[in-house]
């Protein structure tokens, strides 16, 4: 089947701007993250959704970072107001979520704030 | 707080040659180690993880929780093997969620 799937690809905006990414899992895979990766750093936690459960947003850096998540498909992160420091690749993975399954990642959105 | 580190940015060495990714970690309860790799246009990928104790594509990795270190090896590298890799920290007090270094580019040359 087909893997995670992110859109869109790229995204280009203005600064001030808010912007929406979406991440579609693997079906059937409960557990869903998302990681930001700014050029040259590593992969930084931002959130963790987990069947219906609460969401861990321990990893959102501002009040104008939010996600949410429909059940156990897809995924939105919406950045508000966006600022330039915000670019990076927004990467989302979902797992079958059993204690430290593999995750699965997309191929990202590159998002560049102008 | 936890943290993970990966001290080289880039890794060069030859064919046939061994190879040794460092990782260290910093977490205070009982740690679950991952190595995640991303080969050239390819997405982040699962190499290998200490719980399941094993070696793929000949490489291998040991959890040394007195050094802290959880270092990916290979005895002889190929030039195949060049790639991002990322080592990847979880546990029970992080309830599920993963913290990754920020890389090693590893570069395998003729």
């Amino acid at each position: 089947g087909a893997g995670v799937s992110q859109s869109p690809s790229n995204k280009v905006t203005e600064k001030g701007k808010d912007v929406e990414l979406r991440c579609d899992p693997i079906s059937g895979h409960t557990a869903l993250y998302w990681y930001r990766q700014r050029l040259g750093q590593g992969l930084e936690f931002l959130i963790y959704f987990q069947g219906n459960s609460a969401p861990d947003k321990s990893g959102l850096p501002s009040d104008r970072f939010s996600a949410e998540r429909t059940g156990e498909s897809v995924s939105t992160l919406t950045i508000q107001r966006t600022q330039q420091e915000d670019s990076a690749v927004y990467l989302c993975a979902s797992s079958p979520g059993g204690l430290y399954s593999p995750l699965h990642f997309g191929n990202g959105t590159r998002l560049t704030v102008t | 707080a936890q943290r993970v580190t990966q001290p080289e940015k880039l890794l060069s060495v030859f064919k046939g040659a061994p190879v040794e990714l460092k990782c260290n970690y910093s977490y205070s309860g009982s740690p679950e180690l991952f190595w995640y790799v991303q080969y050239s246009r390819q997405r982040l990928q699962l190499l290998l993880r200490h719980i399941s104790r094993e070696s793929i594509k000949g490489f291998t990795a040991d959890l040394n929780k007195g050094e802290t270190s959880f270092h990916l090896k290979k005895p002889f590298a190929q030039e195949e093997d060049s790639a991002m890799y990322y080592c990847a920290l979880s546990g029970r007090l992080l309830f599920n969620k993963f913290y990754f270094g920020s890389g090693t580019k590893l570069n395998v040359k003729p």
